[in-house]
C-alpha cells in the first residue's frame, strides 16, 4: 500500500547524460512536488503540479522538466547532468491545492553524476 | 518570497530532557506550519503541524507553538528517547496563485543519548 513511490531509488550517472526520475502517488491527491536534498540536507522545492498543470517552477535551471502524463505521476527528466546535480530528488503529493495540506513524501531517489 | 530560519543547527540532550528548535519565517502570507523528522537515509516524516489560526498543538511527547506577530514556531518534545535521533526540519507554506509548496529551515540534527 505504497502511498508516494519513485524509481529509480539510485541513480549512478556520467556528466552530460540525461535521465529520468518517475514518481507514482496512490492517494488521489491532486497536487505533486519535486523537492532537491543537497549534501547538506537542505531541502528545496524545485517545482509544483496541480490536476497536471505546473504552478511553482522555482528557479531550477531548463535542464530539469518535470512532466504530468496525469494526476497520479510527476515524473522528472534532467538533460546534461552536471556534477552539482548530485542530491537526493524527493517526489511528495497532497490533497488539493487552497494551502495547508499535509504533504507526503516518497522514499527519495539519490542521484549521483559522476 | 519566503525565508525559513531555524536554530539550533545541532542539540544533544540527556534521554528524558526535553529539546526545543525554534524556526522563524519571513512571510506573513504563510498559514501552514509543518514539522517534518528525517531518520539517516529515510524520507522526511511529518511529525506534527500547525495552521496559523492555532496557537499550540499537542500530541503525546510532541508539541508546537506558533506566535503570529513575531513569526516564530517551535518544536517542544518532551522526555526525549534515543529513537528521536534524527534531523528536524521546520516548514513554512508559500501560496503562489494556487497549490502550497513548503520552504524549509535547515533542519536541527538531534541527537539523544542514553
Amino acid at each position: 500500500d505504497t502511498a508516494v513511490s519513485q524509481t529509480p531509488k539510485y541513480l549512478v550517472t556520467q556528466m552530460g547524460n540525461d535521465k529520468s526520475i518517475k514518481c507514482e502517488q496512490n492517494l488521489g491527491h491532486d497536487t505533486m512536488y519535486w523537492y532537491k536534498q543537497d549534501s547538506k540536507k537542505f531541502l528545496k522545492i524545485m517545482f509544483s503540479y496541480n490536476n497536471k498543470e505546473l504552478i511553482i517552477n522555482e528557479t531550477v535551471p531548463n535542464r530539469f522538466s518535470p512532466k504530468s502524463p496525469d494526476k497520479a505521476h510527476l515524473n522528472l527528466h534532467i538533460n546534461s547532468l552536471e556534477l552539482g546535480d548530485s542530491a537526493v530528488y524527493f517526489c511528495a503529493s497532497s490533497q488539493g491545492a487552497s494551502g495547508g495540506e499535509t504533504q507526503y513524501f516518497g522514499p527519495g531517489t539519490r542521484l549521483l553524476v559522476l | 518570497g519566503e525565508n525559513v530560519e531555524q536554530h539550533p543547527s545541532t542539540l544533544s540532550v540527556q534521554e528524558g530532557d526535553s529539546a526545543v528548535i525554534k524556526c522563524t519565517y519571513s512571510d506573513s502570507a504563510s498559514n501552514y506550519f509543518p514539522w517534518y523528522k528525517q531518520e539517516l537515509g529515510k524520507r522526511p516524516q511529518l511529525i506534527i503541524d500547525i495552521r496559523s489560526n492555532v496557537g499550540e498543538k499537542k500530541d503525546q511527547r510532541i508539541a508546537v507553538t506558533l506566535n503570529k506577530t513575531a513569526k516564530h514556531f517551535s518544536l517542544h518534545i518532551t522526555e526525549t528517547q534515543p529513537e528521536d535521533s534524527a534531523v528536524y526540519f521546520c516548514a513554512a507554506s508559500i501560496k503562489p496563485q494556487a497549490g502550497t509548496a513548503l520552504i524549509f529551515g535547515k533542519g536541527t540534527t538531534l541527537s539523544v543519548s542514553s
